[in-house]
């Protein structure tokens, strides 16, 4: 079973730009969360997508925003970038999201904003 | 606000012995505890978990204890392998899927 997949791997923006960050879930699962990880912060959660709704967010300003397509593949996008958005942005999927089943990470974006 | 927090960022254990690592929270309205796993340029690997309703989990080599009332959650690891070296980070569940992560403990199994 193939696992979750990221794309791209790296990618090198410049501040006042935008990205758009790729997330294709284990096969079955419905529910897919974004995390920003950084230096010293540990993993931040974003928000999470459940059958094409956002069914939670985090703290984050409404630069980071994410959509969810009905094969559950979802997308993050950050607008106007700042140098403070270099993180490593990892996507995690799970069954349900209801009951109790573990997040499955991706490999993440290695995100850097000069 | 950190409501998970795993206040050593590092630890160093001889192979063969016990690792212990902590995690410590402040939300009581977590229901579902989980322990990670991450090498460098790795996502994190799942490892092992625990519902609130209980208080130890076993798999293999890794056991989760969940202390209510101390609010605390550790994983013990034995006997530890030079494998095992990697960063682990803690996680709690609140409403829904979104989990709270601690900023994770450095481990070093030494041979």
């Amino acid at each position: 079973k193939a696992g979750v997949t990221q794309t791209p791997r790296y990618l090198i923006k410049t501040r006042g730009q935008q990205v758009t960050l790729s997330c294709s879930p284990i096969s079955g699962h419905r529910s897919v969360s974004w995390y920003q990880q950084t230096p010293g912060q540990g993993l931040q959660f974003l928000f999470e997508y459940f059958s094409e709704t956002q069914r939670n967010k985090g703290n984050f300003p409404g630069r980071f925003s994410g959509r969810q397509f009905s094969n559950s593949r979802s997308e993050m996008n950050v607008s106007t970038l700042e140098l403070g958005d270099s993180a490593l942005y990892l996507c995690a999927s799970s069954l349900t999201g209801t009951v109790n089943s573990p997040l499955h990470f991706g490999n993440g974006t290695r995100l850097t904003v000069t | 606000d950190q409501q998970v927090k795993q206040n050593s960022p590092s630890l160093s254990v001889q192979e063969g012995r016990i690792s212990i690592l902590n995690c410590d929270y402040t939300n009581s309205m977590f229901d579902y505890f989980l322990w990670y796993k991450k090498y460098p340029a790795e996502g994190p690997t799942f490892l092992i978990s625990i519902s609130s309703i209980k208080d130890k989990n076993e798999d293999g080599r890794f056991t989760v204890f969940l202390n209510k009332s101390a609010k605390h959650l550790s994983l013990h690891i034995v006997p530890s392998q030079p494998g095992d070296s990697a960063v682990y980070f803690c996680a709690a569940r609140l409403t829904g899927n979104q989990f709270y992560f601690g900023t994770g403990t450095s481990l070093t199994v030494i041979p």
